[in-house]
């Protein structure tokens, strides 16, 4: 299966920049997916990438680079509603012959005025 | 939102006792699957099912069972719990498209189910 890293937490400013690195090995790999998990709830959906290169919706983006094994989320003018956790997930491979997503650990990310 | 909903959605039990989580979908969609999220830890595949009756093992799959009897339902349970099941478990739904490449997965709101 896939090995998924990116880093615990992160501190950002509202109405800045933040991006969040995700890195996976390439063996096996299909695609890699970003979700948004506020405290309490469930993971929502934030993009999808397969081709290499940036992906834009709105305020995110997400970029895949699959000859480094790399992507990451890019949150642009930040709001303070951004404070959740951001999981890298995976998609390839599990090596039993199906498919399936590996998420990483996720990144906590707080929005601080 | 996609009509996922998980019951229960908060239960307590004690060491040694079976217990039966319930996933419920209006989606219609083919492949199902149960998570659990722990600290440190992050979503970790139990099990996960391509249609009715047809289902595999994921990552952390000792300990539990699962069943699908129809498309909407997709029921995990713990036929002896213990300690260490203590956890949110999340349900998921998903399709993939003609080339095998999978849409989102859509997660229920989660069930907290400690183990004393």
């Amino acid at each position: 299966g896939q090995n998924i890293d990116q880093p615990t937490e992160m501190t950002a400013t509202e109405g800045a920049i933040v991006q969040i690195n995700c890195t996976y090995q390439t063996s096996g790999f299909n695609g890699l997916f970003w979700y948004q998990q506020h405290a309490g709830e469930a993971p929502t959906f934030l993009s999808y990438n397969v081709l290499d290169g940036l992906e834009e919706k709105g305020r995110f983006s997400s970029f895949l680079s699959r000859s480094k094994g790399y992507s990451y989320l890019l949150l642009k003018e930040l709001q303070m509603k951004d404070s959740a956790s951001y999981l890298c997930a995976g998609y390839g491979d599990s090596g039993a012959g199906s498919y399936q997503l590996t998420f990483g650990k996720g990144t906590k990310l707080s929005v601080i005025p | 939102d996609a009509g996922i909903t998980q019951s229960p959605r908060h239960k307590v039990t004690e060491t040694g006792t079976p217990v039966t989580l319930r996933c419920h979908q209006t989606e219609n969609h083919r492949y199902m699957y149960w998570y659990r999220q722990d600290p440190g830890h992050g979503l970790r595949l139990i099990h996960y099912s391509y249609g009715v009756k047809d289902t595999d093992k994921g990552e952390v799959s000792d300990g539990y069972s699962v069943s699908r009897s129809k498309t909407e339902d997709f029921l995990l349970t713990l036929e002896s719990a213990t300690s260490s099941q203590t956890s949110v478990y999340f349900c998921a739904i998903s399709e993939l498209d003609r080339d095998g490449i999978p849409y989102e997965q859509y997660f229920g709101p989660g069930t907290r189910l400690t183990v004393t």
